[in-house]
């Protein structure tokens, strides 16, 4: 079954510094998505992504965030500043269409801010 | 999205069938009732989902009561793979929320016995 890769699956980083977490999302898929999940808490929503461009976003998804598809495989998630608190497992996931709303989600990257 | 409640956890031996309830009691007419699974150190994967009616898939089984405020996700024959955290979740596609945002709550530990 066609999965979505997401890569590093780990990245430490130090606190300021700037990371990009890398999608490949499902090749014929349309719709966008970035989950996180701070250890031992609730998996939650951050954007969604379509046409190019943001549809929804949530209150975590501030100006130190941002999402970009430099290409026809390649969905990204920018974290500009890192804080200690961005520390989480963050999930790419993709949907084929909107007549279908099945969420295919990736393994995740684990993120640590020192 | 409206709320769910589930168990915090379950447990089951091997090759027996595991039912895992949620209930929904504010549904609306609206809302289907989705199912996802996250595995230890993975993305949540889609199980099942519907909106009144039973459903079958080659994971699992759906029954949903016909008050609509509740659902049982059932397995089968449970294996040592089924042990992950399961998530009920309602998607309302009728008042315009967005495609693929999903609310996820705790969900239910279920643990798998050899």
């Amino acid at each position: 079954e066609p999965e979505v890769t997401q890569t590093p699956s780990h990245q430490v980083t130090q606190m300021g510094q700037e990371v990009i977490l890398r999608c490949v999302p499902i090749s014929n898929h349309l719709y966008f998505y970035w989950y996180r999940q701070i250890l031992g808490q609730k998996v939650e929503f951050l954007v969604s992504f379509y046409n190019n461009e943001i549809s929804e976003k949530s209150e975590i998804f501030d100006d130190q965030f941002s999402v970009e598809r430099p290409d026809g495989s390649n969905f990204t998630l920018k974290i500009r500043s890192t804080k200690l608190e961005d520390s989480a497992m963050y999930f790419c996931a993709s949907i084929k269409d909107s007549s279908n709303e099945k969420l295919f989600f990736g393994s995740g990257t684990q993120l640590s801010v020192l | 999205d409206a709320k769910t409640t589930q168990p915090n956890s379950m447990e089951s031996n091997e090759e027996e069938p595991v039912h895992l309830p949620c209930n929904h009691s504010t549904i609306s007419g609206t809302d289907y009732i989705h199912w996802y699974r996250q595995l230890p150190s993975q993305g949540p994967e889609y199980v099942i989902h519907g909106l009144t009616s039973n459903v079958n898939n080659r994971m699992a089984s759906l029954a949903i009561a016909e008050d609509r405020k509740s659902s049982t996700l059932i397995l089968h024959r449970a294996t040592l793979r089924d042990a992950a955290v399961y998530y009920c979740i309602l998607r309302d596609y009728g008042r315009g929320s967005t495609l693929g945002r999903l609310y996820f709550g705790r969900g239910t530990q279920l643990t798998v016995w050899p």
